[in-house]
């Protein structure tokens, strides 16, 4: 089917060890967003980007990279994971028409401690 | 800067009850709005959204939402709630750019 998946699913690391997210979508989107989950303060972006090769930071970049190196893949890197990185992580990704809402993937938990 | 605030953190409701989620936006210019649905454990969903025509939306599963432009609002309504629309909706708008904004949430209990 069609979408959005992310990879893994749950993740536990010590605090200073690295990782990456990966995110991929088959809809051909131009559009693709990191977004970190934490109760009570609903969607933060992270990075986004907006096209192949191309990568911008949004509202909490600190302490994470990005690359998108294919159009289909955007990947979300901790070089030094911290105990403030606990959340759960969305990706998605949309079309770029005006009006089009997000197809979200189905989130990674991720346990730093 | 661009935001969106949702009035009620956590909602409490009996099956049949009617829903009114309330959603504010602070943006000037035109906007597009969404309201999005995370079941427990799942990802979000779009629910229902609006980018011109005619203000009051119709989405999925019974819910509408109504853009009042002159209250900056996109408030989310049901005439009656089932245990299974437990969840957390999420607001959220952009402004025709890359980025949207996303509200903090309310979480919504259904007693059955």
């Amino acid at each position: 089917n069609a979408g959005v998946t992310q990879t893994p699913k749950f993740r536990v690391l010590k605090t200073g060890q690295s990782m990456t997210l990966l995110c991929a979508q088959d809809m051909n989107h131009e559009y693709m967003y990191w977004y970190r989950q934490d109760p009570g303060m609903g969607l933060r972006l992270i990075h986004y980007s907006v096209g192949e090769g191309t990568t911008a930071k949004g509202e909490v970049p600190d302490g994470y990279n990005v690359s998108r190196l294919k159009k289909q893949n955007f990947l979300l890197g901790l070089e030094s994971a911290a105990p403030s990185q606990t959340s759960v992580y969305f990706c998605a990704s949309r079309n770029t028409q005006i009006g089009y809402g997000y197809t979200f993937g189905s989130g990674t938990r991720l346990t730093v401690v | 800067a661009q935001s969106v605030s949702q009035h009620n953190h956590h909602v409490i409701l009996s099956e049949a009850a009617s829903l009114e989620l309330g959603c504010n936006y602070s943006y000037g210019g035109t906007v597009n709005l969404f309201w999005y649905v995370q079941y427990p454990g799942q990802h979000l969903q779009l629910l229902l959204k609006y980018f011109s025509g005619d203000p009051l939306v119709k989405g999925i599963k019974g819910f509408e939402a109504e853009f009042i432009k002159s209250k900056f609002s996109f408030n989310l309504r049901k005439p009656s709630v089932q245990w299974s629309d437990t969840a957390e909706y999420f607001c959220a708008s952009d402004t025709g750019g890359f980025k949207t904004i996303f509200g903090a949430g309310t979480r919504l209990f259904v007693k059955a």
